[in-house]
């Protein structure tokens, strides 16, 4: 399978607690982004690179969120100090990027986050 | 929060039946994305419609746009109990090429 992967599928934690997700993209796009989903709703974007450069962060992005892809290749999503309202869908997507036109995006399926 | 609505947000047919979902957005587009979302799954892109274009095809989808009235539908003819899912429209555009702007979606649910 070449679509873009995710990593853990499922995670539980505790409030408070850091947490890591891991998104590998298909291996020719350039272009990395981050959504957030809760029930019922479409996803918000959090983030995206081109390459190894964060080009825009939403800001619904708190300081306690952070993003890297540091080789262009694959990236984490780390949130520390877990909230309640952190539960939610966490996806990533893919493409190829070209100035002046957003092309279509290839979704992984999510990694689905808990908070106790 | 999300910059368009999406109408209606479920639609029950029975097998054969069209399905037409409608999307409103509020600013300017470069162009216009659906997508389709099975349960528990990422979301799957359809088509997408750029903002000097009418309308596109793709097998059963037809989209259309109306950026005079900020608008625009998916039709999906002949559906089959596998078209069950929600769909979401997403904009792109403005001063981003990265992000898209997703609405609420609509809950298609398509009885064999």
């Amino acid at each position: 399978d070449t679509g873009v992967s995710q990593d853990p599928r499922h995670k539980i934690t505790k409030r408070g607690q850091n947490v890591t997700f891991r998104c590998d993209p298909i291996s020719e796009h350039n272009r990395l982004y981050w959504y957030r989903q809760t029930l019922g709703q479409g996803p918000e974007f959090l983030t995206y690179f081109q390459n190894e450069a964060q080009l825009e962060k939403s800001r619904l992005l708190s300081d306690r969120f952070s993003a890297e892809r540091p080789k262009g290749s694959f990236s984490t999503l780390e949130i520390q100090r877990t909230e309640q309202g952190d539960s939610a869908m966490y996806l990533c997507a893919s493409s190829l990027g070209s100035r002046g036109e957003n092309q279509p995006q290839h979704f992984g399926d999510g990694t689905r986050l808990s908070i106790l | 929060s999300q910059q368009g609505e999406e109408d209606p947000q479920a639609l029950s047919i029975q097998e054969g039946e069209n399905a037409t979902m409608n999307c409103s957005y509020k600013t300017s587009i470069n162009n216009l994305q659906w997508y389709r979302q099975n349960s528990g799954r990422g979301l799957v892109h359809l088509i997408l419609i750029r903002s000097n274009e009418r309308e596109k095809h793709s097998g059963r989808l037809r989209v259309t746009l109306d950026t005079s009235k900020k608008s625009s539908s998916l039709l999906i003819t002949a559906s089959r109990a596998a078209d069950t899912a929600s769909y979401f429209c997403a904009r792109a555009g403005g001063t981003s090429y990265g992000k898209l702007t997703f609405g609420q979606g609509t809950i298609l649910t398509v009885h064999p």
